[in-house]
């Protein structure tokens, strides 16, 4: 079946710490995102790519840096730099011939 | 100003009842809208798209309007799995950067 793939589940990060989280895709989709959301609120843009070797900035991408090497992934890197990056992490991707955006299961990111 | 805003309630409704959302969006060169379910914890699900002359899928009714620029979501007869958050989403920008709004907490109860 296809899908987006999201992994780890949980992840936790040391202070100066930076780590990587996964997605991945096989829909053939060219168009991908990283949503970040906070308890209680929406889902805020961090970057977004609409093919490879290609990405953009959304609202909120200070302290985030990501990849677009192969259409099927995008992972995404919480640098040191991100202060407070304890969130629920979502992964999207959009596919134009059906007008439908999947998202990934989540990473739930702590701080230690 | 947000791109997208939403009332983000809560909305406490009754079994039953008809309840409505709406959602606003700035850029008047959106082209594409959708409202998603987001239950807590999980990943949002689509619920349905918005199309210029409205749409319906059985309880669920979606209504665009261009001119005041936003999206509504009507939802008649209120089951207690309808309790969520319903999240509008809009594609804005040429590069299709899909935002979403904070979302609408429902909670229907008995």
């Amino acid at each position: 079946d296809g899908g987006i793939t999201q992994s780890p589940k949980y992840l936790f990060r040391k202070e100066g710490q930076n780590v990587t989280l996964s997605c991945e895709q096989n829909l053939n989709h060219d168009a991908m995102y990283w949503y970040r959301q906070d308890p209680g609120q929406g889902l805020r843009l961090i970057y977004y790519s609409q093919i490879v070797n290609d990405f953009q900035k959304g609202d909120i991408a200070e302290g985030y840096s990501v990849s677009r090497e192969k259409k099927e992934s995008f992972p995404l890197t919480v640098t040191s730099a991100q202060k407070n990056p304890t969130a629920f992490y979502l992964c999207a991707s959009y596919g134009r011939s059906n007008e439908k955006l999947f998202f990934g299961s989540g990473t739930q990111l702590s701080v230690l | 100003r947000k791109e997208v805003e939403q009332d983000p309630g809560p909305f406490n409704v009754p079994e039953g009842a008809t309840v409505a959302f709406n959602c606003t969006y700035s850029n008047s060169a959106s082209q594409s809208f959708f409202w998603y379910r987001q239950d807590c914890r999980k990943e949002p699900k689509l619920l349905m798209s918005v199309y210029s002359s409205g749409n319906e899928d059985g309880r669920f009714t979606a209504q665009l309007n261009r001119a005041s620029q936003y999206i509504s979501l009507l939802i008649r007869d209120s089951k207690l799995s309808d309790s969520a958050t319903y999240l509008c989403a809009v594609f804005s920008g040429g590069y299709n950067k899909l935002i979403f709004g904070a979302g609408t907490r429902l909670a229907v109860h008995p």
